[in-house]
């Protein structure tokens, strides 16, 4: 069968490398799944966002793939930068409601020189 | 343009006393939301506002808390009685529609600690 990307609480790159980022997201039923990047003391940033009728969507040096069957959202960002150290969470649309967003468990990206 | 703002930036308190945690959005955005982040965690749903009425409270963890936005921009987030365990980053975010659907915008957050 298809792996799942496991979740990793960090990962440390080098300076240039691409680096990869991995969430399972909790119901099938969300459509909307946006990353977000959080420094220390800031609140968090929107990188990307995708909807449920996109399984790629690409950005400025970040790319967002989606996985519906295996509910499995990453975030691939090219050439890595110091500046790209921070927390990354995921997050899914859908709570009871429907209103608000549940964010994944983030992975601490450091990136070294 | 500006972003979300909250205040105060850090807020120390005894327990058992009453804070409020201030958000003003970006202008024109409809929708507001709090969150609650505690250390090495994701942001946790507590409220939604959608103009001036709270379309969902669900996420409150007890009514100890509360929260007014009673002209549809700036909204007050109200504690009572704090508990050592209400110590935490308080999230302010806001967005053009409601739903969830629509990208929300984070302020810098409070962060409370209750001794």
């Amino acid at each position: 069968g298809e792996s799942v990307g496991l979740h990793l609480p960090t990962l440390s790159v080098q300076e240039g490398d691409n680096s990869i980022i991995n969430c399972a997201y909790s119901n099938s039923a969300s459509d909307y799944f946006i990353w977000y990047k959080q420094e220390s003391g800031k609140g968090p940033q929107f990188i990307i966002d995708i909807r449920s009728n996109m399984d790629k969507r690409q950005g400025q040096r970040v790319t967002v793939l989606l996985n519906k069957t295996v509910k499995h959202l990453s975030l691939q960002i090219a050439a890595t930068q110091p500046g790209d150290s921070a927390v990354y969470f995921c997050a899914e649309n859908f709570n009871q409601a429907g209103t608000a967003l549940i964010f994944g468990k983030g992975t601490t990206l450091s990136v070294s020189s | 343009g500006a972003g979300v703002s909250q205040t105060p930036s850090n807020k120390v308190t005894e327990k058992g006393k009453y804070v409020e945690l201030r958000c003003d959005p970006i202008s024109g955005h409809t929708a507001l939301y709090w969150y609650r982040q505690s250390l090495g965690q994701g942001p946790e749903f507590l409220i939604y506002f959608q103009g001036t009425g709270a379309a969902d409270d669900s996420g409150l963890p007890n009514d100890r808390f509360f929260a007014v936005r009673p002209e549809g921009s700036v909204s007050t987030l109200k504690i009572q009685r704090t508990e050592r365990g209400d110590s935490a980053v308080y999230l302010c975010a806001s967005s053009w529609g409601g739903g969830g659907d629509y990208e929300q915008f984070f302020g810098p957050g409070t962060r409370l600690t209750v001794l």
